[in-house]
């Protein structure tokens, strides 16, 4: 069954750097999302992007926050400068349609850990 | 702002017992989910019931829907170990795009 990937599971940084972390959805889907999760938390939804652009975003999707689909696989998120505060776990996921109507597949996370 | 959220926070029973999970939510939705986390693991998708559907079963989950009360419950019969999970509501309402989860259930199924 196909599936989402994320690398890394784990990433290690500094606060104040930089951090890309990256997704590759299930081929066919055209909806994509990252969500938080803070540990021991509910997950945060993030963003979600659609047809090469950002179709909704919440709160904590600030300005140091960007989203990428630099090619036809990858889907990239990026924090500019991080926070100690961004430490999380950071999920995405794909589905088939958007609007909530159909189940997303999240990959496994990758742990932020910001020092 | 929607939110769901389930009861209880920690649900734990032994191997073959049934398992009752609820959620419960603010505004009029158009569909509910139900998502399992394994730990350390992402979220698997088990079920989505629409707003205009009451009951809708798969293998051994039942989930329920009450638009009058704003709240499902999630059964999940004779259960195993394996299913030791936490278990999250999404819920979407008739505006946004996407989900909100709840805060989740853990459960634990003692062999």
């Amino acid at each position: 069954e196909p599936e989402v990937t994320q690398t890394p599971s784990h990433q290690v940084t500094q606060m104040g750097q930089e951090v890309i972390l990256r997704c590759v959805p299930i081929s066919n889907h055209l909806y994509f999302y990252w969500y938080r999760q803070i540990l021991g938390q509910k997950v945060e939804f993030l963003v979600s992007f659609y047809n090469n652009e950002i179709s909704e975003k919440s709160e904590i999707f600030d300005d140091q926050f960007s989203v990428e689909r630099p090619d036809g696989s990858n889907f990239t998120l990026k924090i500019r400068s991080t926070k100690l505060e961004d430490s999380a776990m950071y999920f995405c996921a794909s589905s088939a349609g958007g609007r909530g109507g159909q189940p997303q597949h999240f990959g496994d996370g990758t742990r932020l850990s910001i020092l | 702002s929607q939110q769901g959220e389930e009861d209880p926070q920690a649900l734990s029973i032994q191997e073959g017992e049934n398992a009752t999970m609820n959620c419960s939510y603010k505004t009029s939705i158009n569909n509910l989910q139900w998502y399992r986390q394994n730990s350390g693991r992402g979220l698997v998708h088990l079920i989505l019931i629409r707003s205009n559907e009451r009951e809708k079963h798969s293998g051994r989950l039942r989930v329920t829907l009450d638009t009058s009360k704003k709240s499902s419950s999630l059964l999940i019969t004779a259960s195993r170990a394996a299913d030791t999970a936490s278990y999250f509501c999404a819920t979407r309402d008739n505006y946004g795009q996407n989900f909100v989860f709840g805060p989740g259930t853990r459960l634990s199924v003692l062999p």
